[in-house]
């Protein structure tokens, strides 16, 4: 089955500074992965996904990530953090049963200090 | 730009009501999904629809059912609320997957349910 695995249910980075969040999935067929975001009191926003087509992808905000399949990582990071980052951000794979179901990570909680 | 609207923000329900989320997206979209939120646990999903009338068990059905009787409505219904099922209930649309390409999900705002 697949599943999705965030490292650090909190990271927390002072603006300016890098921002790297972690994930590492298990899937047993080609993965399509996504990242979305959650701000305080709202749904979920897309940030990006890898498709196949290429292994770098860029997204909204300033965000990419780099698919490596050798590492079973898909890893979101972006140069510089704003305080508007400030969110929770979730890395999900879609699963076997198709129609666009997701296997969501358990989330990460990223904090931003002036 | 496709909007995934959820009836209510914040329920607060007894314990033993059957409770009625409903969710509607204007895009036409054939996939609809609910999930639940807890923290720590991410997102789970409990059942999806991908056609009028359709429904397929996710991870977590265990109380709840669903209905989809028009294409743009899909309604979780929980049968008898208990105070395990406080939580946040998250619904999605998304179009079919076409060649194994899988579609973006795109989210509502969310419904925060309390069962007391």
């Amino acid at each position: 089955a697949q599943s999705v695995t965030q490292l650090g249910s909190h990271v927390s980075v002072s603006e300016g500074a890098l921002v790297l969040l972690r994930c590492n999935y298990s899937s047993s067929v080609p993965p399509y992965l996504f990242w979305y975001v959650q701000y305080p009191n709202q749904g979920l926003q897309l940030l990006l996904k890898y498709t196949s087509a290429a292994t770098l992808v860029k997204g909204i905000n300033g965000f990419e990530a780099e698919f490596k399949k050798s590492e079973t990582s898909f890893h979101l990071t972006k140069p510089s953090a704003h305080m508007s980052d400030a969110a929770e951000y979730f890395c999900a794979v879609s699963d076997r049963r198709g129609y666009s179901t997701l296997t969501f990570g358990k989330g990460t909680m990223l904090l931003v200090s002036p | 730009d496709v909007k995934v609207t959820q009836s209510s923000r914040y329920l607060v329900k007894r314990t033993g009501e059957k409770v009625f989320l409903e969710c509607v997206q204007d895009m036409d979209h054939e996939n609809m999904f609910w999930y639940r939120q807890d923290p720590g646990l991410g997102l789970r999903l409990i059942y999806f629809s991908y056609d009028v009338k359709m429904k397929e068990k996710g991870d977590i059905p265990e109380g709840y059912s669903v209905s989809r009787e028009k294409k743009e409505r899909f309604s979780l219904i929980l049968e008898s609320a208990s105070t395990n099922q406080t939580s946040m209930y998250l619904c999605a649309s998304s179009l079919p997957t076409t060649g194994g390409l899988n579609t973006e999900a795109f989210f509502g705002q969310g419904t925060r349910l309390t069962v007391v």
